[in-house]
């Protein structure tokens, strides 16, 4: 079936560090794929998206590239702050008429000062 | 600024209880979602409705049912709430242009069943 699957936070890191949340996918065709982040108390908010093999969405300093030889879509930033301190998910939209997202069980992200 | 909005942040209901959850988008989309947000396990579909009127099962609809008769407001409702259902729900939206348009969230509505 079609799935998300996201590395197990949380992830730690200190001011500063680079950042990569892994994200693999299985799904049948060509989906767009979509990080979203959720900062406390709040909803999702689309962080960057990218629809095609090789398309790299980036926002913020974050990117991600969509890898279809490895049905990846890692996020990465070079220099977090304490503000990106929040909950990531990656997820992807399938290639029917749904329109639905599929989302990965989320990674939850602190960065100390 | 595209928004979407839930009538609720907090709701306490007894078990038993009909529950409604609201919500409403103000920029004309057509798809409309609900989704219960449990740690470690993301976020799952319930519902979603791609025109007024019209309704399909999500992934786990059991002890749900869905209301959209005006293209704006999608309805949440538990029939008889029970304490599983404790969680967080979130209400979105999307245009019906295109697979790479993003969908939008409400905040959420942190529902406690006791």
């Amino acid at each position: 079936g079609n799935s998300v699957t996201q590395m197990e936070g949380p992830v730690t890191l200190s001011e500063e560090a680079f950042l990569t949340i892994n994200c693999t996918y299985t799904a049948t065709g060509y989906p767009s794929l979509f990080w979203y982040v959720q900062y406390p108390g709040e909803g999702l908010q689309l962080l960057l998206k990218a629809t095609k093999a090789d398309d790299k969405g980036s926002n913020k300093g974050f990117e991600a590239t969509y890898r279809k030889e490895t049905t990846s879509f890692h996020l990465e930033k070079g220099s977090v702050q304490v503000s990106d301190s929040a909950v990531y998910f990656c997820a992807l939209r399938l290639m029917d008429s749904s329109y639905k997202l599929i989302f990965g069980s989320g990674t939850r992200l602190l960065v100390r000062p | 600024d595209v928004k979407v909005t839930q009538s609720s942040r907090y709701l306490v209901k007894r078990t038993g209880e009909k529950v409604f959850l609201e919500c409403v988008q103000d920029m004309d989309h057509e798809n409309m979602f609900w989704y219960r947000q449990d740690p470690g396990l993301g976020l799952r579909l319930i519902y979603f409705s791609y025109d007024v009127k019209m309704k399909e099962k999500g992934d786990i609809p059991e002890g749900y049912s869905v209301s959209r008769e005006k293209k704006e407001r999608f309805s949440l409702i538990l029939e008889s709430a029970s304490t599983n259902q404790t969680s967080m729900y979130l209400c979105a939206s999307s245009s019906g242009q295109g697979w790479g348009t993003e969908a939008f969230f409400g905040q959420g509505t942190r529902l406690t069943v006791v």
